[in-house]
């Protein structure tokens, strides 16, 4: 079956670097790839959508990479705060599936001073 | 405006019970979803909805599970006979639901069920 998978392992870093978290997917080809946040108690807050044919998107601090080679996406936060200590979750969707997303469980990213 | 609004945000029930747990979408969003997810575990989709009618109701897990949306606004979905396993993390979702435009989800903040 289809599947997103991230790294379940939490990410600590220091803020200021930049954090780097990883999407791989399996079993299928998705025709866009979406990153979300997730705090604790909180529904899932939309960050950035990527389609298959974009090598890369940025907003701000953030950058997302979409390799259909490698079957993976990259998702970036530069110059991190200990305000982006959140859940980030990557979800795949296909074209006409009426925009349902299969999601990955999520990788904790903590910013630490 | 208001953004997606879900209630209760915490129910308790015991085994064996009826729920029901209620969703409020933006406003002119023509796309609602329902999503699961439980510990360590990802958003498990569940079912579709379109204006009132569900095209994709793939997810839900058993026939104890239904969901229905009326007037293309307010959603509830239904859980019968309540079983442990069912206790989860109900997340309720909108968008514009314009096709091919890959709208994002909106997301309430979840009804939290507890089966005892």
């Amino acid at each position: 079956s289809q599947k997103i998978e991230q790294n379940s392992e939490a990410l600590n870093i220091q803020e200021g670097k930049t954090a780097t978290l990883t999407c791989n997917y399996t079993n299928y080809s998705p025709a866009y790839l979406q990153w979300y946040r997730q705090d604790p108690g909180r529904g899932p807050v939309f960050l950035l959508l990527i389609r298959e044919n974009e090598k890369e998107k940025r907003k701000e601090r953030l950058k997302v990479t979409f390799d259909t080679t490698l079957k993976q996406s990259l998702f970036h936060i530069t110059a991190s705060q200990p305000a982006d200590s959140a859940t980030y979750l990557c979800a795949g969707g296909l074209t006409g599936g009426g925009n349902k997303l299969t999601f990955g469980t999520g990788t904790q990213l903590k910013v630490e001073l | 405006g208001a953004g997606v609004s879900q209630s209760p945000s915490n129910k308790v029930t015991e085994k064996g019970k009826d729920v029901e747990l209620r969703c409020d979408p933006i406003s002119g969003h023509t796309a609602l979803y329902w999503y699961r997810q439980s510990l360590g575990q990802g958003l498990e989709f569940l079912i579709y909805f379109q204006g009132n009618s569900a095209p994709d109701k793939s997810g839900l897990p058993s026939d104890r599970f239904s969901a229905e949306r009326t007037g293309g606004s307010v959603s509830t979905l239904t859980i019968q006979r309540t079983q442990q396993e069912d206790s989860a993390v109900y997340l309720c979702a909108s968008s514009l639901g314009q096709p091919g435009r890959n709208s994002p989800l909106h997301f309430g903040n979840g009804t939290r069920l507890t089966v005892t």
